[in-house]
Parts: structure tokens; C-alpha cells; sequence
């Protein structure tokens, strides 16, 4: 079972590059958000999605898009990458809002 | 606003008890989850327990919550190497959507043999 896949796992942008990072989950989940890790400051909510076609800020959304077409697809796109958004990415889906949470592998984005 | 709080480090000695401790402040918190994460890798969940639970034990982990100080702590038993890792609280509640959960800054825990 591949779980939640997320690609790619390493990237490195120039600042005002723009591009996807890519989440995929195969356990028909309806729920699933995006995620970045810094050091010393846990895991921040950048959006969220609660079913295909509906999606929500989280804790830390400007300079990131998202959208959910699909239920196992939800994409999050960094308009123009800035130094700041240098980070570890992580997409996570659950069966409902407050069941376990099942996480990708990351993708770690360096900005420059 | 809603705010987990964890201490940064912890090192032990291999056979020790860890406790990892973690306070929060939403009243309203229906779950409250420990996961794991390894060097290089994403988070996988340890153990959670229920808002109306005190204590839960499943093999060397036991959890106890203290809801009146909003106090949670996991305490691994007869510790090893294997258990290096970064440990974060988090939690949830009936009113979040999207399954959204509050992460503390997570806790490096070391094992020294």
C-alpha cells in the first residue's frame, strides 16, 4: 500500500520561481492538508481540504495556492518561491476529522 | 488561540524511562495524539488518548492526561537507540475541520547506550 506519496522529495528553487509540490493518497480519505516544518516550531497548517472541491487556509496559507479536484490528488503551489518559504513540506490525509492522521515522506524545499 | 507547548530536548541512557512532556490550552481538545518522527522521514503516529481517558497503556508507551492543568505526557519504558527520534503532541478537536491538528514544536529525544 503506498499510503500518502509525496513528490518530489528534494527541491531546490531560484526566488520567484514558481512550482508544485505534489500529494497523492490512495486510501479513499476525504480529508487532507498541507503542512511545513521548521526548526523549533513544530508543524504549521498551510491549507486544508474536507472533500474534493473544498479547500480552506490553515494557520500559515499566503504565497501558497492549493485546490482538490480530485479525493487523491491535492496539490500545493508556491506561486513566487521566496527565501522564506525555505522548509520541509508534509501532506497528511485521515479518514475524518479527527481519526489518524497519515503523513507523506516530506519534500524539502530550498529557496535561494 | 489554541497553543501546544513542548519542551526541545531530552537525552537518557538506553534501559531508562523517557517522559516527554507537553501542555496545551484548548479547553474544547477531544484527542490528543504522540507521534513519531525519524531523521529523514515523516510523521507516524504513536498513540492517542480521548479527552474523557486519564491514562492509556499499549506495550512500553503509557500516556497520562491531566485535563484540569491541560497536561500530557508519554513515558516509554526500558528505553533503546530505535527510540531516537523527535516526539510532537498534537491535538484535535470536535469543532476542527479538515482534520486539523495543533502540533508543540516536538521534542528530540536522545538515547545514549
Amino acid at each position: 500500500n503506498a499510503g500518502v506519496t509525496q513528490t518530489p522529495k528534494f527541491q531546490v528553487l531560484k526566488t520567484g520561481q514558481s512550482m508544485t509540490l505534489q500529494c497523492a493518497q490512495d486510501m479513499n480519505h476525504e480529508y487532507m492538508s498541507w503542512y511545513r516544518q521548521d526548526p523549533g516550531m513544530g508543524l504549521r497548517l498551510i491549507h486544508y481540504s474536507v472533500g474534493a472541491g473544498i479547500t480552506d487556509q490553515g494557520e500559515v496559507p499566503n504565497g501558497y495556492n492549493v485546490s482538490r479536484s480530485t479525493t487523491e490528488d491535492f496539490p500545493l503551489r508556491l506561486l513566487s518561491a521566496a527565501p522564506s518559504q525555505t522548509s520541509v513540506y508534509f501532506c497528511a490525509s485521515s479518514y475524518s476529522r479527527i481519526s489518524e492522521a497519515f503523513f507523506g515522506q516530506g519534500t524539502r524545499l530550498t529557496v535561494v | 488561540g489554541e497553543d501546544v507547548e513542548q519542551s526541545l530536548f531530552l537525552s537518557v541512557r538506553e534501559g531508562d524511562s523517557s517522559v516527554i512532556n507537553c501542555t496545551y490550552t484548548d479547553s474544547s481538545s477531544t484527542y490528543l495524539y504522540w507521534y513519531k518522527q525519524e531523521p529523514g522521514a515523516g510523521l507516524q503516529l504513536l498513540t492517542y488518548i480521548f479527552s474523557n481517558m486519564d491514562m492509556k497503556q499499549d506495550q512500553r508507551l503509557t500516556v497520562l492526561l491531566n485535563k484540569k492543568d491541560k497536561h500530557l505526557s508519554l513515558r516509554i519504558a526500558d528505553t533503546q537507540t530505535g527510540d531516537s527520534a523527535i516526539y510532537f503532541c498534537a491535538e484535535s478537536n470536535r469543532g476542527n475541520q479538515g482534520g486539523k491538528l495543533i502540533f508543540g514544536q516536538g521534542t528530540e529525544l536522545s538515547v545514549k547506550p
